[in-house]
């Protein structure tokens, strides 16, 4: 009930599309949900998250979508660009654990 | 207004040696956790401590792994007789004190390497 699980494992898309990473979760006390940008060989960077008391958070050519019900999360990536060719962990905690329970990850490849 | 600081970015032991991997918070954070990511793996939760508290260990191995968060100093994980299966990436986070402050912001990692 603690897994949270993420797909697809790869994805390649051209510049300038849309790139769609998907995280499902059973532990109905999960009331976090943040996404991660890693580049290789450094650490992880928060890249925007979400309560469940919203659908939809938009950060720049970033967003959440967020099924409640479903219990689904998603990242959309607008107009990729190469330079977010990366691995991204969507992740999911309860406020009073503070602990990350990570997917994962997808590894995203832009092509120019 | 240095991040998350992670000291030996690399390091090298053999088998049956001790690994000390050190992590200092953010300015203004006293909430820290370690997260091991094996290779081509996500990160797993190890230990989540507040200062000389530890706070949930639920993830660590039972044995030859320990984690202290002193008073002063940075926070130090500690591996005892290490075994090649120990080799990963080992990536500390922060967090600011306060209800529904759960933001956390990662190192840069240290790299272990068990020969």
């Amino acid at each position: 009930q603690q897994q949270v699980k993420q797909s697809p494992q790869s994805l390649i898309v051209q510049k300038g599309g849309i790139s769609i990473i998907n995280c499902a979760y059973e532990n109905t006390a999960f009331d976090y949900f943040p996404w991660y940008q890693q580049f290789p060989g450094k650490g992880p960077a928060l890249l925007i998250a979400i309560r469940p008391d919203v659908s939809e958070k938009k950060e720049g050519r970033f967003t959440i979508s967020f099924n409640k019900s479903a219990k689904q999360f998603s990242l959309h990536i607008m107009d990729s660009q190469p330079g977010d060719s990366a691995t991204y962990f969507c992740a999911a905690s309860t406020s009073n654990t503070g602990k990350l329970i990570f997917g994962q990850g997808t590894t995203l490849q832009v092509k120019p | 207004n240095a991040g998350v600081m992670q000291n030996p970015r690399h390091l090298v032991r053999r088998r049956g040696q001790e690994a000390r991997l050190r992590c200092s918070p953010m300015k203004g954070h006293s909430h820290v956790y370690w997260y091991r990511q094996l290779p081509e793996e996500g990160l797993k939760f190890m230990v989540y401590l507040q200062k000389e508290n530890i706070i949930d260990e639920s993830g660590m191995p039972k044995e030859r792994f320990s984690a202290e968060f002193p008073k002063e100093g940075p926070s130090i994980l500690r591996i005892q007789q290490v075994v090649r299966g120990d080799s990963a990436a080992y990536f500390c986070a922060s967090s600011a004190p306060g209800t529904g402050s759960i933001e956390q912001f990662f190192g840069p990692g240290t790299r272990l390497t068990v020969l």
